[in-house]
């Protein structure tokens, strides 16, 4: 079946803009993760969704950073006024179930952020 | 240093050879991971091993975890070009946390042919 998807995979965007990400989970996935990976970093959790509820935001670098999910399927990664610390690749991830008792997570192809 | 550090930071092979790489971290785990990743996108989910066991196999892969020096090994045997990648370690913490996947910053595996 269709795994993960991201979009767009590539972004540009001039500093102070807004931009938002979109993940499509596997369907019937109730867990939905974003993380972030800079350039030579690992992954860095930002939020995750069981259902569409997110139950721990701590990970949001700043208020700049928000995310929802709708139906308990698309989530969409909105960051506002965006800074050039910004520009990484941000990874979507879904699971069967919250935590790694209901299986691995399964990652998306991720969409590249620049911000010049 | 990080939970789920990997190391060494890179590692160059000749095809044919195998490869080791390390894996620390901190804090108690229920479960740790590995996954490789080409060309800084998505990743790949390679092998799971649980925090009760002690090594696992899967295909020309094998996993060892030491829970009480808090370090895990990946050993990648044969190797192919093909298998030139970053390769992370990721744990998730034992009790309210666990959903949370902790990475190292991976390490950098070059097989030349």
């Amino acid at each position: 079946g269709a795994g993960v998807s991201q979009s767009p995979s590539n972004k540009v965007t001039e500093k102070g803009k807004d931009v938002e990400l979109r993940c499509d989970p596997i369907s019937g996935h109730t867990a939905l993760y974003w993380y972030r990976q800079s350039l030579g970093q690992g992954l860095e959790f930002l939020i995750y969704f069981q259902g569409n509820s997110a139950p721990d935001k701590s990970g949001l670098p700043s208020d700049r950073f928000s995310a929802e999910r709708t139906g308990g399927s698309v989530s969409t990664l909105t960051i506002q006024r965006t800074q050039q610390e910004d520009s990484a690749v941000y990874l979507c991830a879904s699971s069967l179930a919250l935590g790694l008792a209901g299986g691995r997570q399964y990652f998306g192809p991720g969409t590249r952020l620049t911000v010049t | 240093s990080q939970q789920g550090e990997e190391d060494p930071q890179a590692l160059s092979i000749q095809e044919g050879e195998n490869a080791t790489m390390n894996c620390s971290y901190k804090t108690s785990i229920n479960n740790l991971q590995w996954y490789r990743q080409n060309s800084g996108r998505g990743l790949v989910h390679l092998i799971l091993i649980r925090s009760n066991e002690r090594e696992k196999h899967s295909g020309r892969l094998r996993v060892t975890l030491d829970t009480s020096k808090k370090s895990s090994s990946l050993l990648i045997t044969a190797s192919r070009a093909a298998d030139t990648a970053s390769y992370f370690c990721a744990t998730d913490a034992s009790g309210g946390s666990n959903y949370k996947l902790t990475f190292g910053k991976g390490t950098l595996l070059t097989v030349n042919p």
